[in-house]
């Protein structure tokens, strides 16, 4: 069973700021991951698929990368509507989530 | 644009079934290429995947809560369901139906989520 560990858990960080989160593999997976965004009291949303395509509608300011057991989101410029919580995924499996915060 | 509504009981005593049902429009649960979910959320907690059905009626689901679960689909009806027996107050949970494709297990639509408690 494939286990993704996410870090750090929390990045402090404030609008205007780049934020850069880690998710990785136990074992290799390619590119097959995704990334979601979760705001409170909504489901997740799908931004990147294999490792670095953007779902439809997801702004250029996210961007995906890695392949093997290294993979990482990147928000170029953060906007309020980016602080949430953030998910990868492999098949059935889900990292842990790193929470985006205003600093 | 596909639409997914969970339905069902939202209060659950513990030892018995939780039931749930995931009404599908804007679209058909008998297209190919995608699985149809069920995914699961403790309050504060990350996501964790329950199962999964596809449009043949095959099922998938996570090894840790195999013994207990049951996912079903009504063609005719455009849904499909959970059983989730013997619940304890861990099984406590925003509950999501959900669309995944087959090819990555992406899930690119999701219900809004309902909330399920388990409580005598």
């Amino acid at each position: 069973e494939i286990v993704l560990t996410q870090s750090p858990a929390t990045l402090s960080l404030s609008p205007g700021e780049r934020a850069t989160l880690s998710c990785r593999a136990s074992q290799s997976i390619s590119s097959y991951l995704a990334w979601y965004q979760q705001k409170p009291g909504q489901a997740p949303r799908l931004l990147i698929y294999d490792a670095s395509n953007r779902a439809t509608g997801i702004p250029a300011r996210f961007s995906g990368s890695g392949s093997g057991t290294d993979f990482t989101l990147t928000i170029s410029s953060l906007e309020p509507e980016d602080f949430a919580v953030y998910y990868c995924q492999r098949e059935l499996t889900f990292g842990g989530g790193t929470k985006v915060e205003i600093k | 644009q596909l639409q997914l509504q969970e339905s069902g009981s939202g209060l659950v005593k513990p030892s018995q079934t939780l039931s749930l049902t995931c009404a599908v429009s804007g679209g058909s649960i008998s297209s190919g290429g995608y699985s149809w979910s069920w995914i699961r959320q403790p309050p504060g907690k990350g996501l964790e995947w329950i199962g999964y059905i596809y449009q043949t009626g095959s099922t998938y689901y996570n090894p840790s809560l195999k013994s207990r679960v049951t996912i079903s689909v009504d063609r005719s009806k455009n849904q499909f369901s959970l059983r989730l027996s013997s619940v304890t107050a861990a099984d406590t949970a925003v509950y999501y139906c959900a669309r995944a494709a087959t090819y990555g297990d992406y899930v690119d639509y999701w219900g809004q989520g309902t909330l399920v408690t388990v409580s005598s």
